[in-house]
């Protein structure tokens, strides 16, 4: 099946610095990514759509200065957190679609990326 | 827009007995329905999928699931659990298209215990 890889797996900050995660789609080409940010205990709640050569798209109260995306191929996207805040800290989990049209409709997940600001 | 209801966040049960996790959905018209399973620290698993066709649809580990539209409902089940089926279960919802994301229900946690 595809498979989407999210880097680090991992990642503790301190207070006021940035943190880039790479959410890479390996064996697929994925115009559209999907990045959710899932509290503990809780569901996973999408933040914004990621469209390959163009601006993301947030969902409403999703500071789009604050989590920057960038889709710069159809393999790649990066969830910058800027000036992270202990609130900030979650597990944020990317998402791909193979395919151009409805397909399957799967989406695929990556593993996540747990940050945790200090 | 699209939303999907959990009935029950948590359920407790026995190993090797039967389980039902309820979803509910809000849409009436066409929508993809999916079951992921979510295990501590880690990404989804998808389960099971409903796209079109017959209303019954089987998944990994045991699992099935009941496509029903007149109830808006896609309640997961499993004849007998095993202690590893211990776990967070999502249901989820999209549109038909490819640009489209999942909108996910909250979760219903899954303690199966001896």
């Amino acid at each position: 099946g595809a498979v989407v890889s999210q880097h680090p797996s991992r990642v503790i900050c301190k207070s006021g610095t940035s943190v880039k995660i790479e959410c890479r789609s390996l064996d697929f080409q994925a115009t559209t990514m999907f990045w959710y940010r899932q509290f503990p205990k809780k569901s996973l709640m999408l933040m914004a759509t990621s469209n390959e050569g163009s601006k993301a798209t947030y969902e409403q109260g999703v500071e789009k200065d604050k989590f920057l995306i960038n889709h710069a191929s159809l393999t790649l996207s990066t969830l910058t957190v800027t000036s992270a805040h202990p609130e900030d800290s979650s597990f944020y989990i990317c998402s791909a679609r193979p395919g151009t049209s409805g397909g399957t409709g799967e989406l695929f997940f990556g593993e996540g990326s747990r940050l945790t600001v200090l | 827009a699209q939303s999907v209801t959990q009935l029950d966040s948590q359920v407790p049960v026995f190993e090797e007995a039967p389980v039902e996790l309820r979803c509910n959905y809000s849409s009436s018209v066409s929508v993809y329905l999916f079951w992921y399973v979510q295990y501590p620290n880690q990404g989804l698993q998808l389960l099971l999928k409903y796209l079109s066709g017959s209303t019954l649809v089987k998944g990994i580990n045991g699992f099935e699931a009941e496509f029903n539209k007149s109830q808006t409902s896609f309640h997961l089940r499993k004849p007998s659990v095993h202690i590893s089926d211990t776990a967070e279960y999502f249901c989820a919802v999209s549109d038909p298209g490819a640009g489209t994301a999942l909108i996910f229900g909250k979760g219903t946690t899954l303690s199966v215990s001896s």
